[in-house]
């Protein structure tokens, strides 16, 4: 099956810092990758939609200036958490659809867990 | 926008079968997922049901009806590692993923 990378898959950063987290598609071309945040104990909310070469569609409530994504190629796309704070310590998860094939199935990677202290 | 609901909860001992049910209403519909998510992991695939009708899968099956907007997974011959929380998802017709809360499932000896 697809497999889909991501790294890190843990990091702790001081407040104020920025981090990026990286999503790569290992073995297939995604056309689209979305991003997810989980907080604990809840479900996955959708933040952002990201389309090679284009720019990002941020869902309501997301702020874009804050959430950096970049679709740089058809195998990696990064989300940088810039000036993180301690409420943006989540799992942040990211998927990814191809190009041929998998009908609508979204592979995902095994999630990256961010601690801002 | 999307409403997925689906229990919070639910326990059964090991060899039982347990169904959970899942309503959505959506403004688009392109497919109904159901994924598992161990704690501190990220959703692994389980089914995907775009026409009614029950599709079967070894000890897992999901049925998915249009019409009521209703989908249910089963599991059946419930082993201890089937402890964790199921996910009801629809995808819309951009690929967009709705998740519903999940249903923490507790598979007792």
């Amino acid at each position: 099956g697809a497999v889909v990378s991501q790294h890190p898959s843990r990091v702790i950063c001081k407040s104020g810092t920025s981090v990026k987290i990286e999503c790569r598609s290992l073995d297939f071309q995604a056309t689209t990758m979305f991003w997810y945040r989980q907080f604990p104990k809840q479900s996955l909310m959708l933040m952002a939609t990201s389309n090679e070469g284009s720019k990002a569609t941020y869902e309501q409530g997301v702020e874009k200036d804050k959430f950096l994504i970049n679709h740089a190629s058809l195998t990696l796309s990064t989300l940088t958490v810039t000036s993180a704070h301690p409420e943006d310590s989540s799992f942040y998860i990211c998927s990814a659809r191809g190009t041929s094939g998998g009908g609508d199935e979204q592979f995902f990677g095994p999630g990256t867990r961010l601690t801002v202290l | 926008g999307q409403n997925i609901d689906q229990p919070t909860e639910m326990t059964a001992t090991e060899g039982a079968i347990v169904q959970i049910n899942c309503t959505y209403q959506t403004s688009g519909f392109n497919g109904l997922f159901w994924y598992q998510q161990h704690a501190g992991e990220a959703p692994t695939f389980l089914s995907y049901n775009v026409l009614d009708g029950l599709e079967e899968k070894g000890r897992f099956s999901s049925f998915l009806s249009r019409s009521k907007g209703y989908s249910y997974l089963l599991l059946k011959e419930l082993q201890m590692k089937d402890s964790a929380s199921y996910l009801c998802a629809v995808i819309d017709p951009d690929y967009k993923l709705s998740f519903g809360a999940g249903t923490t499932v507790t598979v007792r000896a």
